[in-house]
């Protein structure tokens, strides 16, 4: 089952406007990860955020945590048409030692030149 | 350097045959993870290896799916009398880190079709 859910399921803008797309899921964290997907590069790595942290920052990439609303957002600035992908945020509960990764619905993201 | 690998690319089976998946991981990293993704939807978790234990395999949808580890590195998962609704991407991920705490780097994924 996914644990968190993207918001919206899909986005459409132009090249240059900022592009927001939400995370919410449903248990305590230790940390929420933002990845991106296409079909060239398959699922990649993009930020990792603590559950103590409120803001982090990576280039173009905005990323903020809400836990009391159990909630993430992630903002890209001037979006290029290289970010159409889809987007997934995987969250890692808390628990001792090993923390399973569970992955949400994804935003489709389609950047129009 | 050399990321995470999988093999086959693509695979078509029939319906009743068994196939075997292959995952090489980052050389080093202790854990390694296998997801189902189905058209549309986010990766679901299958199983989880730290070294060569499964430590997880809570996500594994029947008793016709079986991964294993022995060695450590690479990771084999291998589906047994295969069924349409087995048709996904299927990927690996590895860790550097016990668990999922750190990042995971993906490989490309098998897409299985079973016809």
């Amino acid at each position: 089952s996914q644990q968190g859910e993207e918001d919206p399921q899909a986005l459409s803008i132009q090249e240059g406007e900022n592009a927001t797309m939400n995370c919410s899921y449903k248990t305590s964290i230790n940390n929420l990860q933002w990845y991106r997907q296409n079909s060239g590069r398959g699922l990649v790595h993009l930020i990792l955020i603590r559950s103590n942290e409120r803001e982090k920052h990576s280039g173009r990439l905005r990323v903020t945590l809400d836990t009391s609303k159990k909630s993430s957002s992630l903002l890209i600035t001037a979006s290029r048409a290289a970010d159409t992908a889809s987007y997934f945020c995987a969250t890692a509960p808390i628990s001792g030692g090993y923390q399973k990764v569970t992955f949400g619905t994804g935003t489709k993201l389609q950047v129009i030149p | 350097g050399a990321g995470v690998s999988q093999s086959p690319r693509y695979k078509v089976a029939k319906r009743g045959q068994d196939v075997a998946l292959r995952c090489d991981p980052i050389s080093g990293h202790v854990s390694l993870f296998w997801y189902q993704q189905a058209l549309g939807q986010g990766p679901e978790f299958l199983t989880y290896f730290q070294n060569e234990a499964q430590l997880d395999k809570s996500g594994l949808p029947s008793d016709r799916f079986f991964a294993e580890r022995p060695e450590g590195s690479v990771s084999t998962l291998k589906i047994q009398r295969t069924q349409q609704e087995d048709s996904a991407v299927y990927l690996c991920a590895s860790s550097s880190s016990a668990g999922g705490t750190y990042e995971q780097y993906f490989g490309p994924g098998t897409r299985l079709t079973v016809t």
